[in-house]
């Protein structure tokens, strides 16, 4: 199971935030974070923890190990406020958090 | 960058049977490292893995559908499939289909489509 909080982050732009994810067994770095927009397709941010995926800004950063991660947005943008889903894949079957919506404050 | 389509019944009555089809454009449908996955989010819910398949024909599935899901792939075509039998209103959800980086994460998806379960 992978439990997200909160489940609703109000920031304002141009703030850092960090997102937290946690994992009821070590799932060592097989978790990923992905962003989804209004019931849109998610989107992959990040993959092996700390891996961004191709064309992700360098504003997204992942890190953790074991039972505890996180996905840091250094500077939000408006584009930026979303619902964030984090997904380990170390364990069979592959899970979802609950997810983290980010508001703009 | 490869493209992904969801295809299929929006409204299927409960006990019925809900197929869906993904058709890949702009990419490979047997690149080394991938597979083919469907993943649903049902109304206000998380994400829910259902399975992923191979362009061999590989099956992984979840074991909470597993007695009630089957894939399948058709290469030619540039296509895999989904059939979930016995449906009820839990499965209503949004189906999306993904490309899977050595079965792990999900590196591109469709749309997604939207499925109904209802009489």
């Amino acid at each position: 199971v992978m439990t997200q909080s909160p489940a609703t982050l109000s920031v304002s732009p141009g703030e850092g935030v960090t997102l937290s994810c946690r994992a009821s067994q070590d799932v060592t770095n097989g978790v990923a974070w992905y962003q989804q927009k209004h019931g849109r397709a998610p989107r992959l941010l990040i993959y092996g923890v700390s891996t961004r995926a191709t064309g992700i800004p360098a504003t997204f950063s992942g890190n953790g190990s074991a039972t505890e991660f996180a996905l840091t947005i250094s500077s939000l943008q408006t584009e930026d406020f979303a619902l964030y889903y984090c997904q380990q894949y170390k364990m069979r079957p592959t899970t979802f958090g609950q997810g983290t919506r980010l508001e703009i404050k | 960058q490869v493209q992904l389509q969801e295809s299929g019944s929006g409204l299927v009555k409960p006990s019925q049977t809900l197929s869906l089809t993904c058709t890949v454009s702009r990419g490979a449908i047997n690149p080394a490292g991938y597979s083919w996955g469907w993943i649903r989010q049902a109304p206000g819910k998380a994400l829910e893995w259902i399975g992923n398949i191979d362009h061999v024909g590989t099956t992984y599935y979840n074991p909470s559908l597993r007695s009630r899901v089957a894939l399948s792939v058709d290469t030619f075509r540039r296509q895999f499939s989904l059939r979930l039998t016995s449906v009820t209103a839990a499965d209503t959800a949004i189906y999306f289909c993904a490309r899977v980086k050595w079965d792990n994460w999900f590196d591109s998806w469709g749309h997604g489509t939207h499925v109904f379960v209802s009489s």
